[in-house]
């Protein structure tokens, strides 16, 4: 089955500087990339995701990368803020029915004002 | 007001007890999720469904079970042959058109 690693389990960076989040995924079949935010005390949210035909998405502060051929993708935030301090979790699925996502440990970013 | 409500918040149980959390969404979504949370591991997939009367394992399956009667809930019960039950239980739907998961706020289980 699916097996999805994530590095760094912490990630302390100062205000305004960037801070990058890695995956790596071992079933080449997966073609689903989400990436979840969950602040201290919340539920866990959708902040981006990407699909294996694209190599590269951004929305305004985040980006994330996938290189298929190396079965790696990363979140990338930049100008961190200190509401960006969060634990981050990358998960990756097969786009079919069931969208059985399978979750890295989580990165716990802490953005120092 | 939409969502997904997960009860109760905080669970106690003597050790040996089953005990069932309940998880309840109006999003009218199709598929609904279990997932487990422990510190240092992510979530873990426990149990999902994708349609009423229908549901299949995930990777934590074992001392775990579920049921869907109805497209609204999808209760979890946490048997005595659970063997490290405390933690913290998320249940997540989705709809049908889309990959993202809609999270509840999670119900904590302690097991004395």
């Amino acid at each position: 089955g699916e097996n999805v690693e994530q590095h760094p389990s912490t990630l302390s960076v100062q205000e305004g500087d960037s801070a990058v989040i890695k995956c790596t995924y071992s079933d080449s079949a997966s073609n689903y990339f989400p990436w979840y935010k969950q602040e201290l005390g919340k539920r866990p949210q959708l902040i981006i995701d990407i699909r294996s035909n694209v190599g590269e998405k951004k929305d305004q502060r985040i980006a994330v990368t996938l290189n298929k051929t190396a079965k790696h993708f990363s979140l990338h935030i930049t100008e961190t803020q200190p509401e960006d301090s969060a634990v981050y979790f990358c998960a990756a699925s097969l786009e079919d029915s069931s969208y059985k996502l399978i979750f890295g440990s989580g990165t716990r970013l802490l953005v120092r004002p | 007001d939409g969502g997904i409500t997960q009860s109760p918040k905080y669970l106690f149980r003597k050790e040996g007890q089953n005990v069932t959390l309940s998880c309840e969404q109006n999003l009218n979504h199709d598929a609904m999720y279990w997932y487990r949370q422990d510190p240092g591991q992510g979530l873990r997939l426990i149990y999902y469904s994708q349609i009423v009367n229908d549901f299949q394992k995930g990777d934590i399956a074992e001392g775990y079970s579920v049921s869907r009667e109805k497209k609204e809930s999808f209760p979890l019960t946490v048997t005595s042959a659970q063997k490290n039950p405390t933690a913290f239980y998320l249940c997540a739907s989705r709809p049908l058109s889309t990959g993202e998961l809609f999270f509840g706020e999670g119900s904590r289980l302690t097991v004395l």
